[in-house]
């Protein structure tokens, strides 16, 4: 079950660079679309959200984009800081429902 | 911030025993949520709570899984016969309605030998 994939396993950036992390789609009935934080030892942290009526939706540092036609959201944190090294997770749902499909996630590591 | 939280973070376990695994959500929420990662999987959405029954449940959560809300405070997984494949980190979540955040606990591990 692939229906949420994100490509690339890890990402390395230095500090006050942007980091750019990515995730497809293959359900056309997903609607809502959420980027989650975790840390080890922790629960995933809820960070930003999108539906898919938007195109993007923006937080402080942390700006989600969503291309509908592509079936392709991406997650920009910018400036990056080492706290934010952790692992980021995509997911999805049709309706928001909290019936999340999530991806496998992505090891961000920000170096000083 | 307020927390969901979950005991015990640890639990070990035989083939073959029944678990529980306990969670308080934020007080005031009203919706309930089972998730679990296999190690090196993804997170998998289990079952959904809301008013005292299951909303959704996934293929995973089988008849060897029940959920139960036996206070006004506790939100439970029983796993009544836990199988080897039932090694997972399990994460309880709440949330005070779907268009608010969905707060995750920090999980409980759990190892069937």
């Amino acid at each position: 079950d692939q229906q949420v994939k994100q490509n690339s396993p890890s990402l390395s950036v230095q500090e006050g660079r942007i980091s750019i992390l990515n995730c497809d789609y293959t359900n056309s009935m997903f609607d809502y679309f959420l980027w989650y934080k975790k840390y080890p030892a922790e629960g995933p942290t809820f960070l930003i959200s999108i539906s898919s009526i938007k195109d993007k939706n923006e937080d402080g540092r942390f700006t989600v984009f969503l291309n509908k036609s592509a079936k392709h959201l991406s997650l920009h944190i910018v400036p990056s800081q080492p706290g934010d090294s952790a692992v980021y997770f995509c997911a999805a749902s049709e309706g928001s429902n909290y019936k999340l499909t999530f991806g496998k996630g992505t090891l961000l590591t920000v170096n000083p | 911030e307020p927390e969901v939280t979950q005991t015990p973070s640890h639990q070990v376990t035989q083939m073959g025993q029944e678990v529980i695994l306990r969670c308080v959500p934020i007080s005031n929420h009203l919706y309930f949520y089972w998730y679990r990662q296999i190690l090196g999987q993804k997170v998998e959405f289990l079952v959904s709570f809301y008013n005292n029954e299951i909303s959704e449940k996934s293929e995973i959560f089988d008849d060897q899984f029940s959920v139960e809300r036996p206070d006004g405070s506790n939100f439970t997984l029983k796993i009544r016969s836990t199988k080897l494949e039932d090694s997972a980190m399990y994460f309880c979540a709440s949330t005070g309605g779907v268009s608010e955040k969905l707060f995750f606990g920090s999980g409980t591990q759990l190892s069937v030998l």
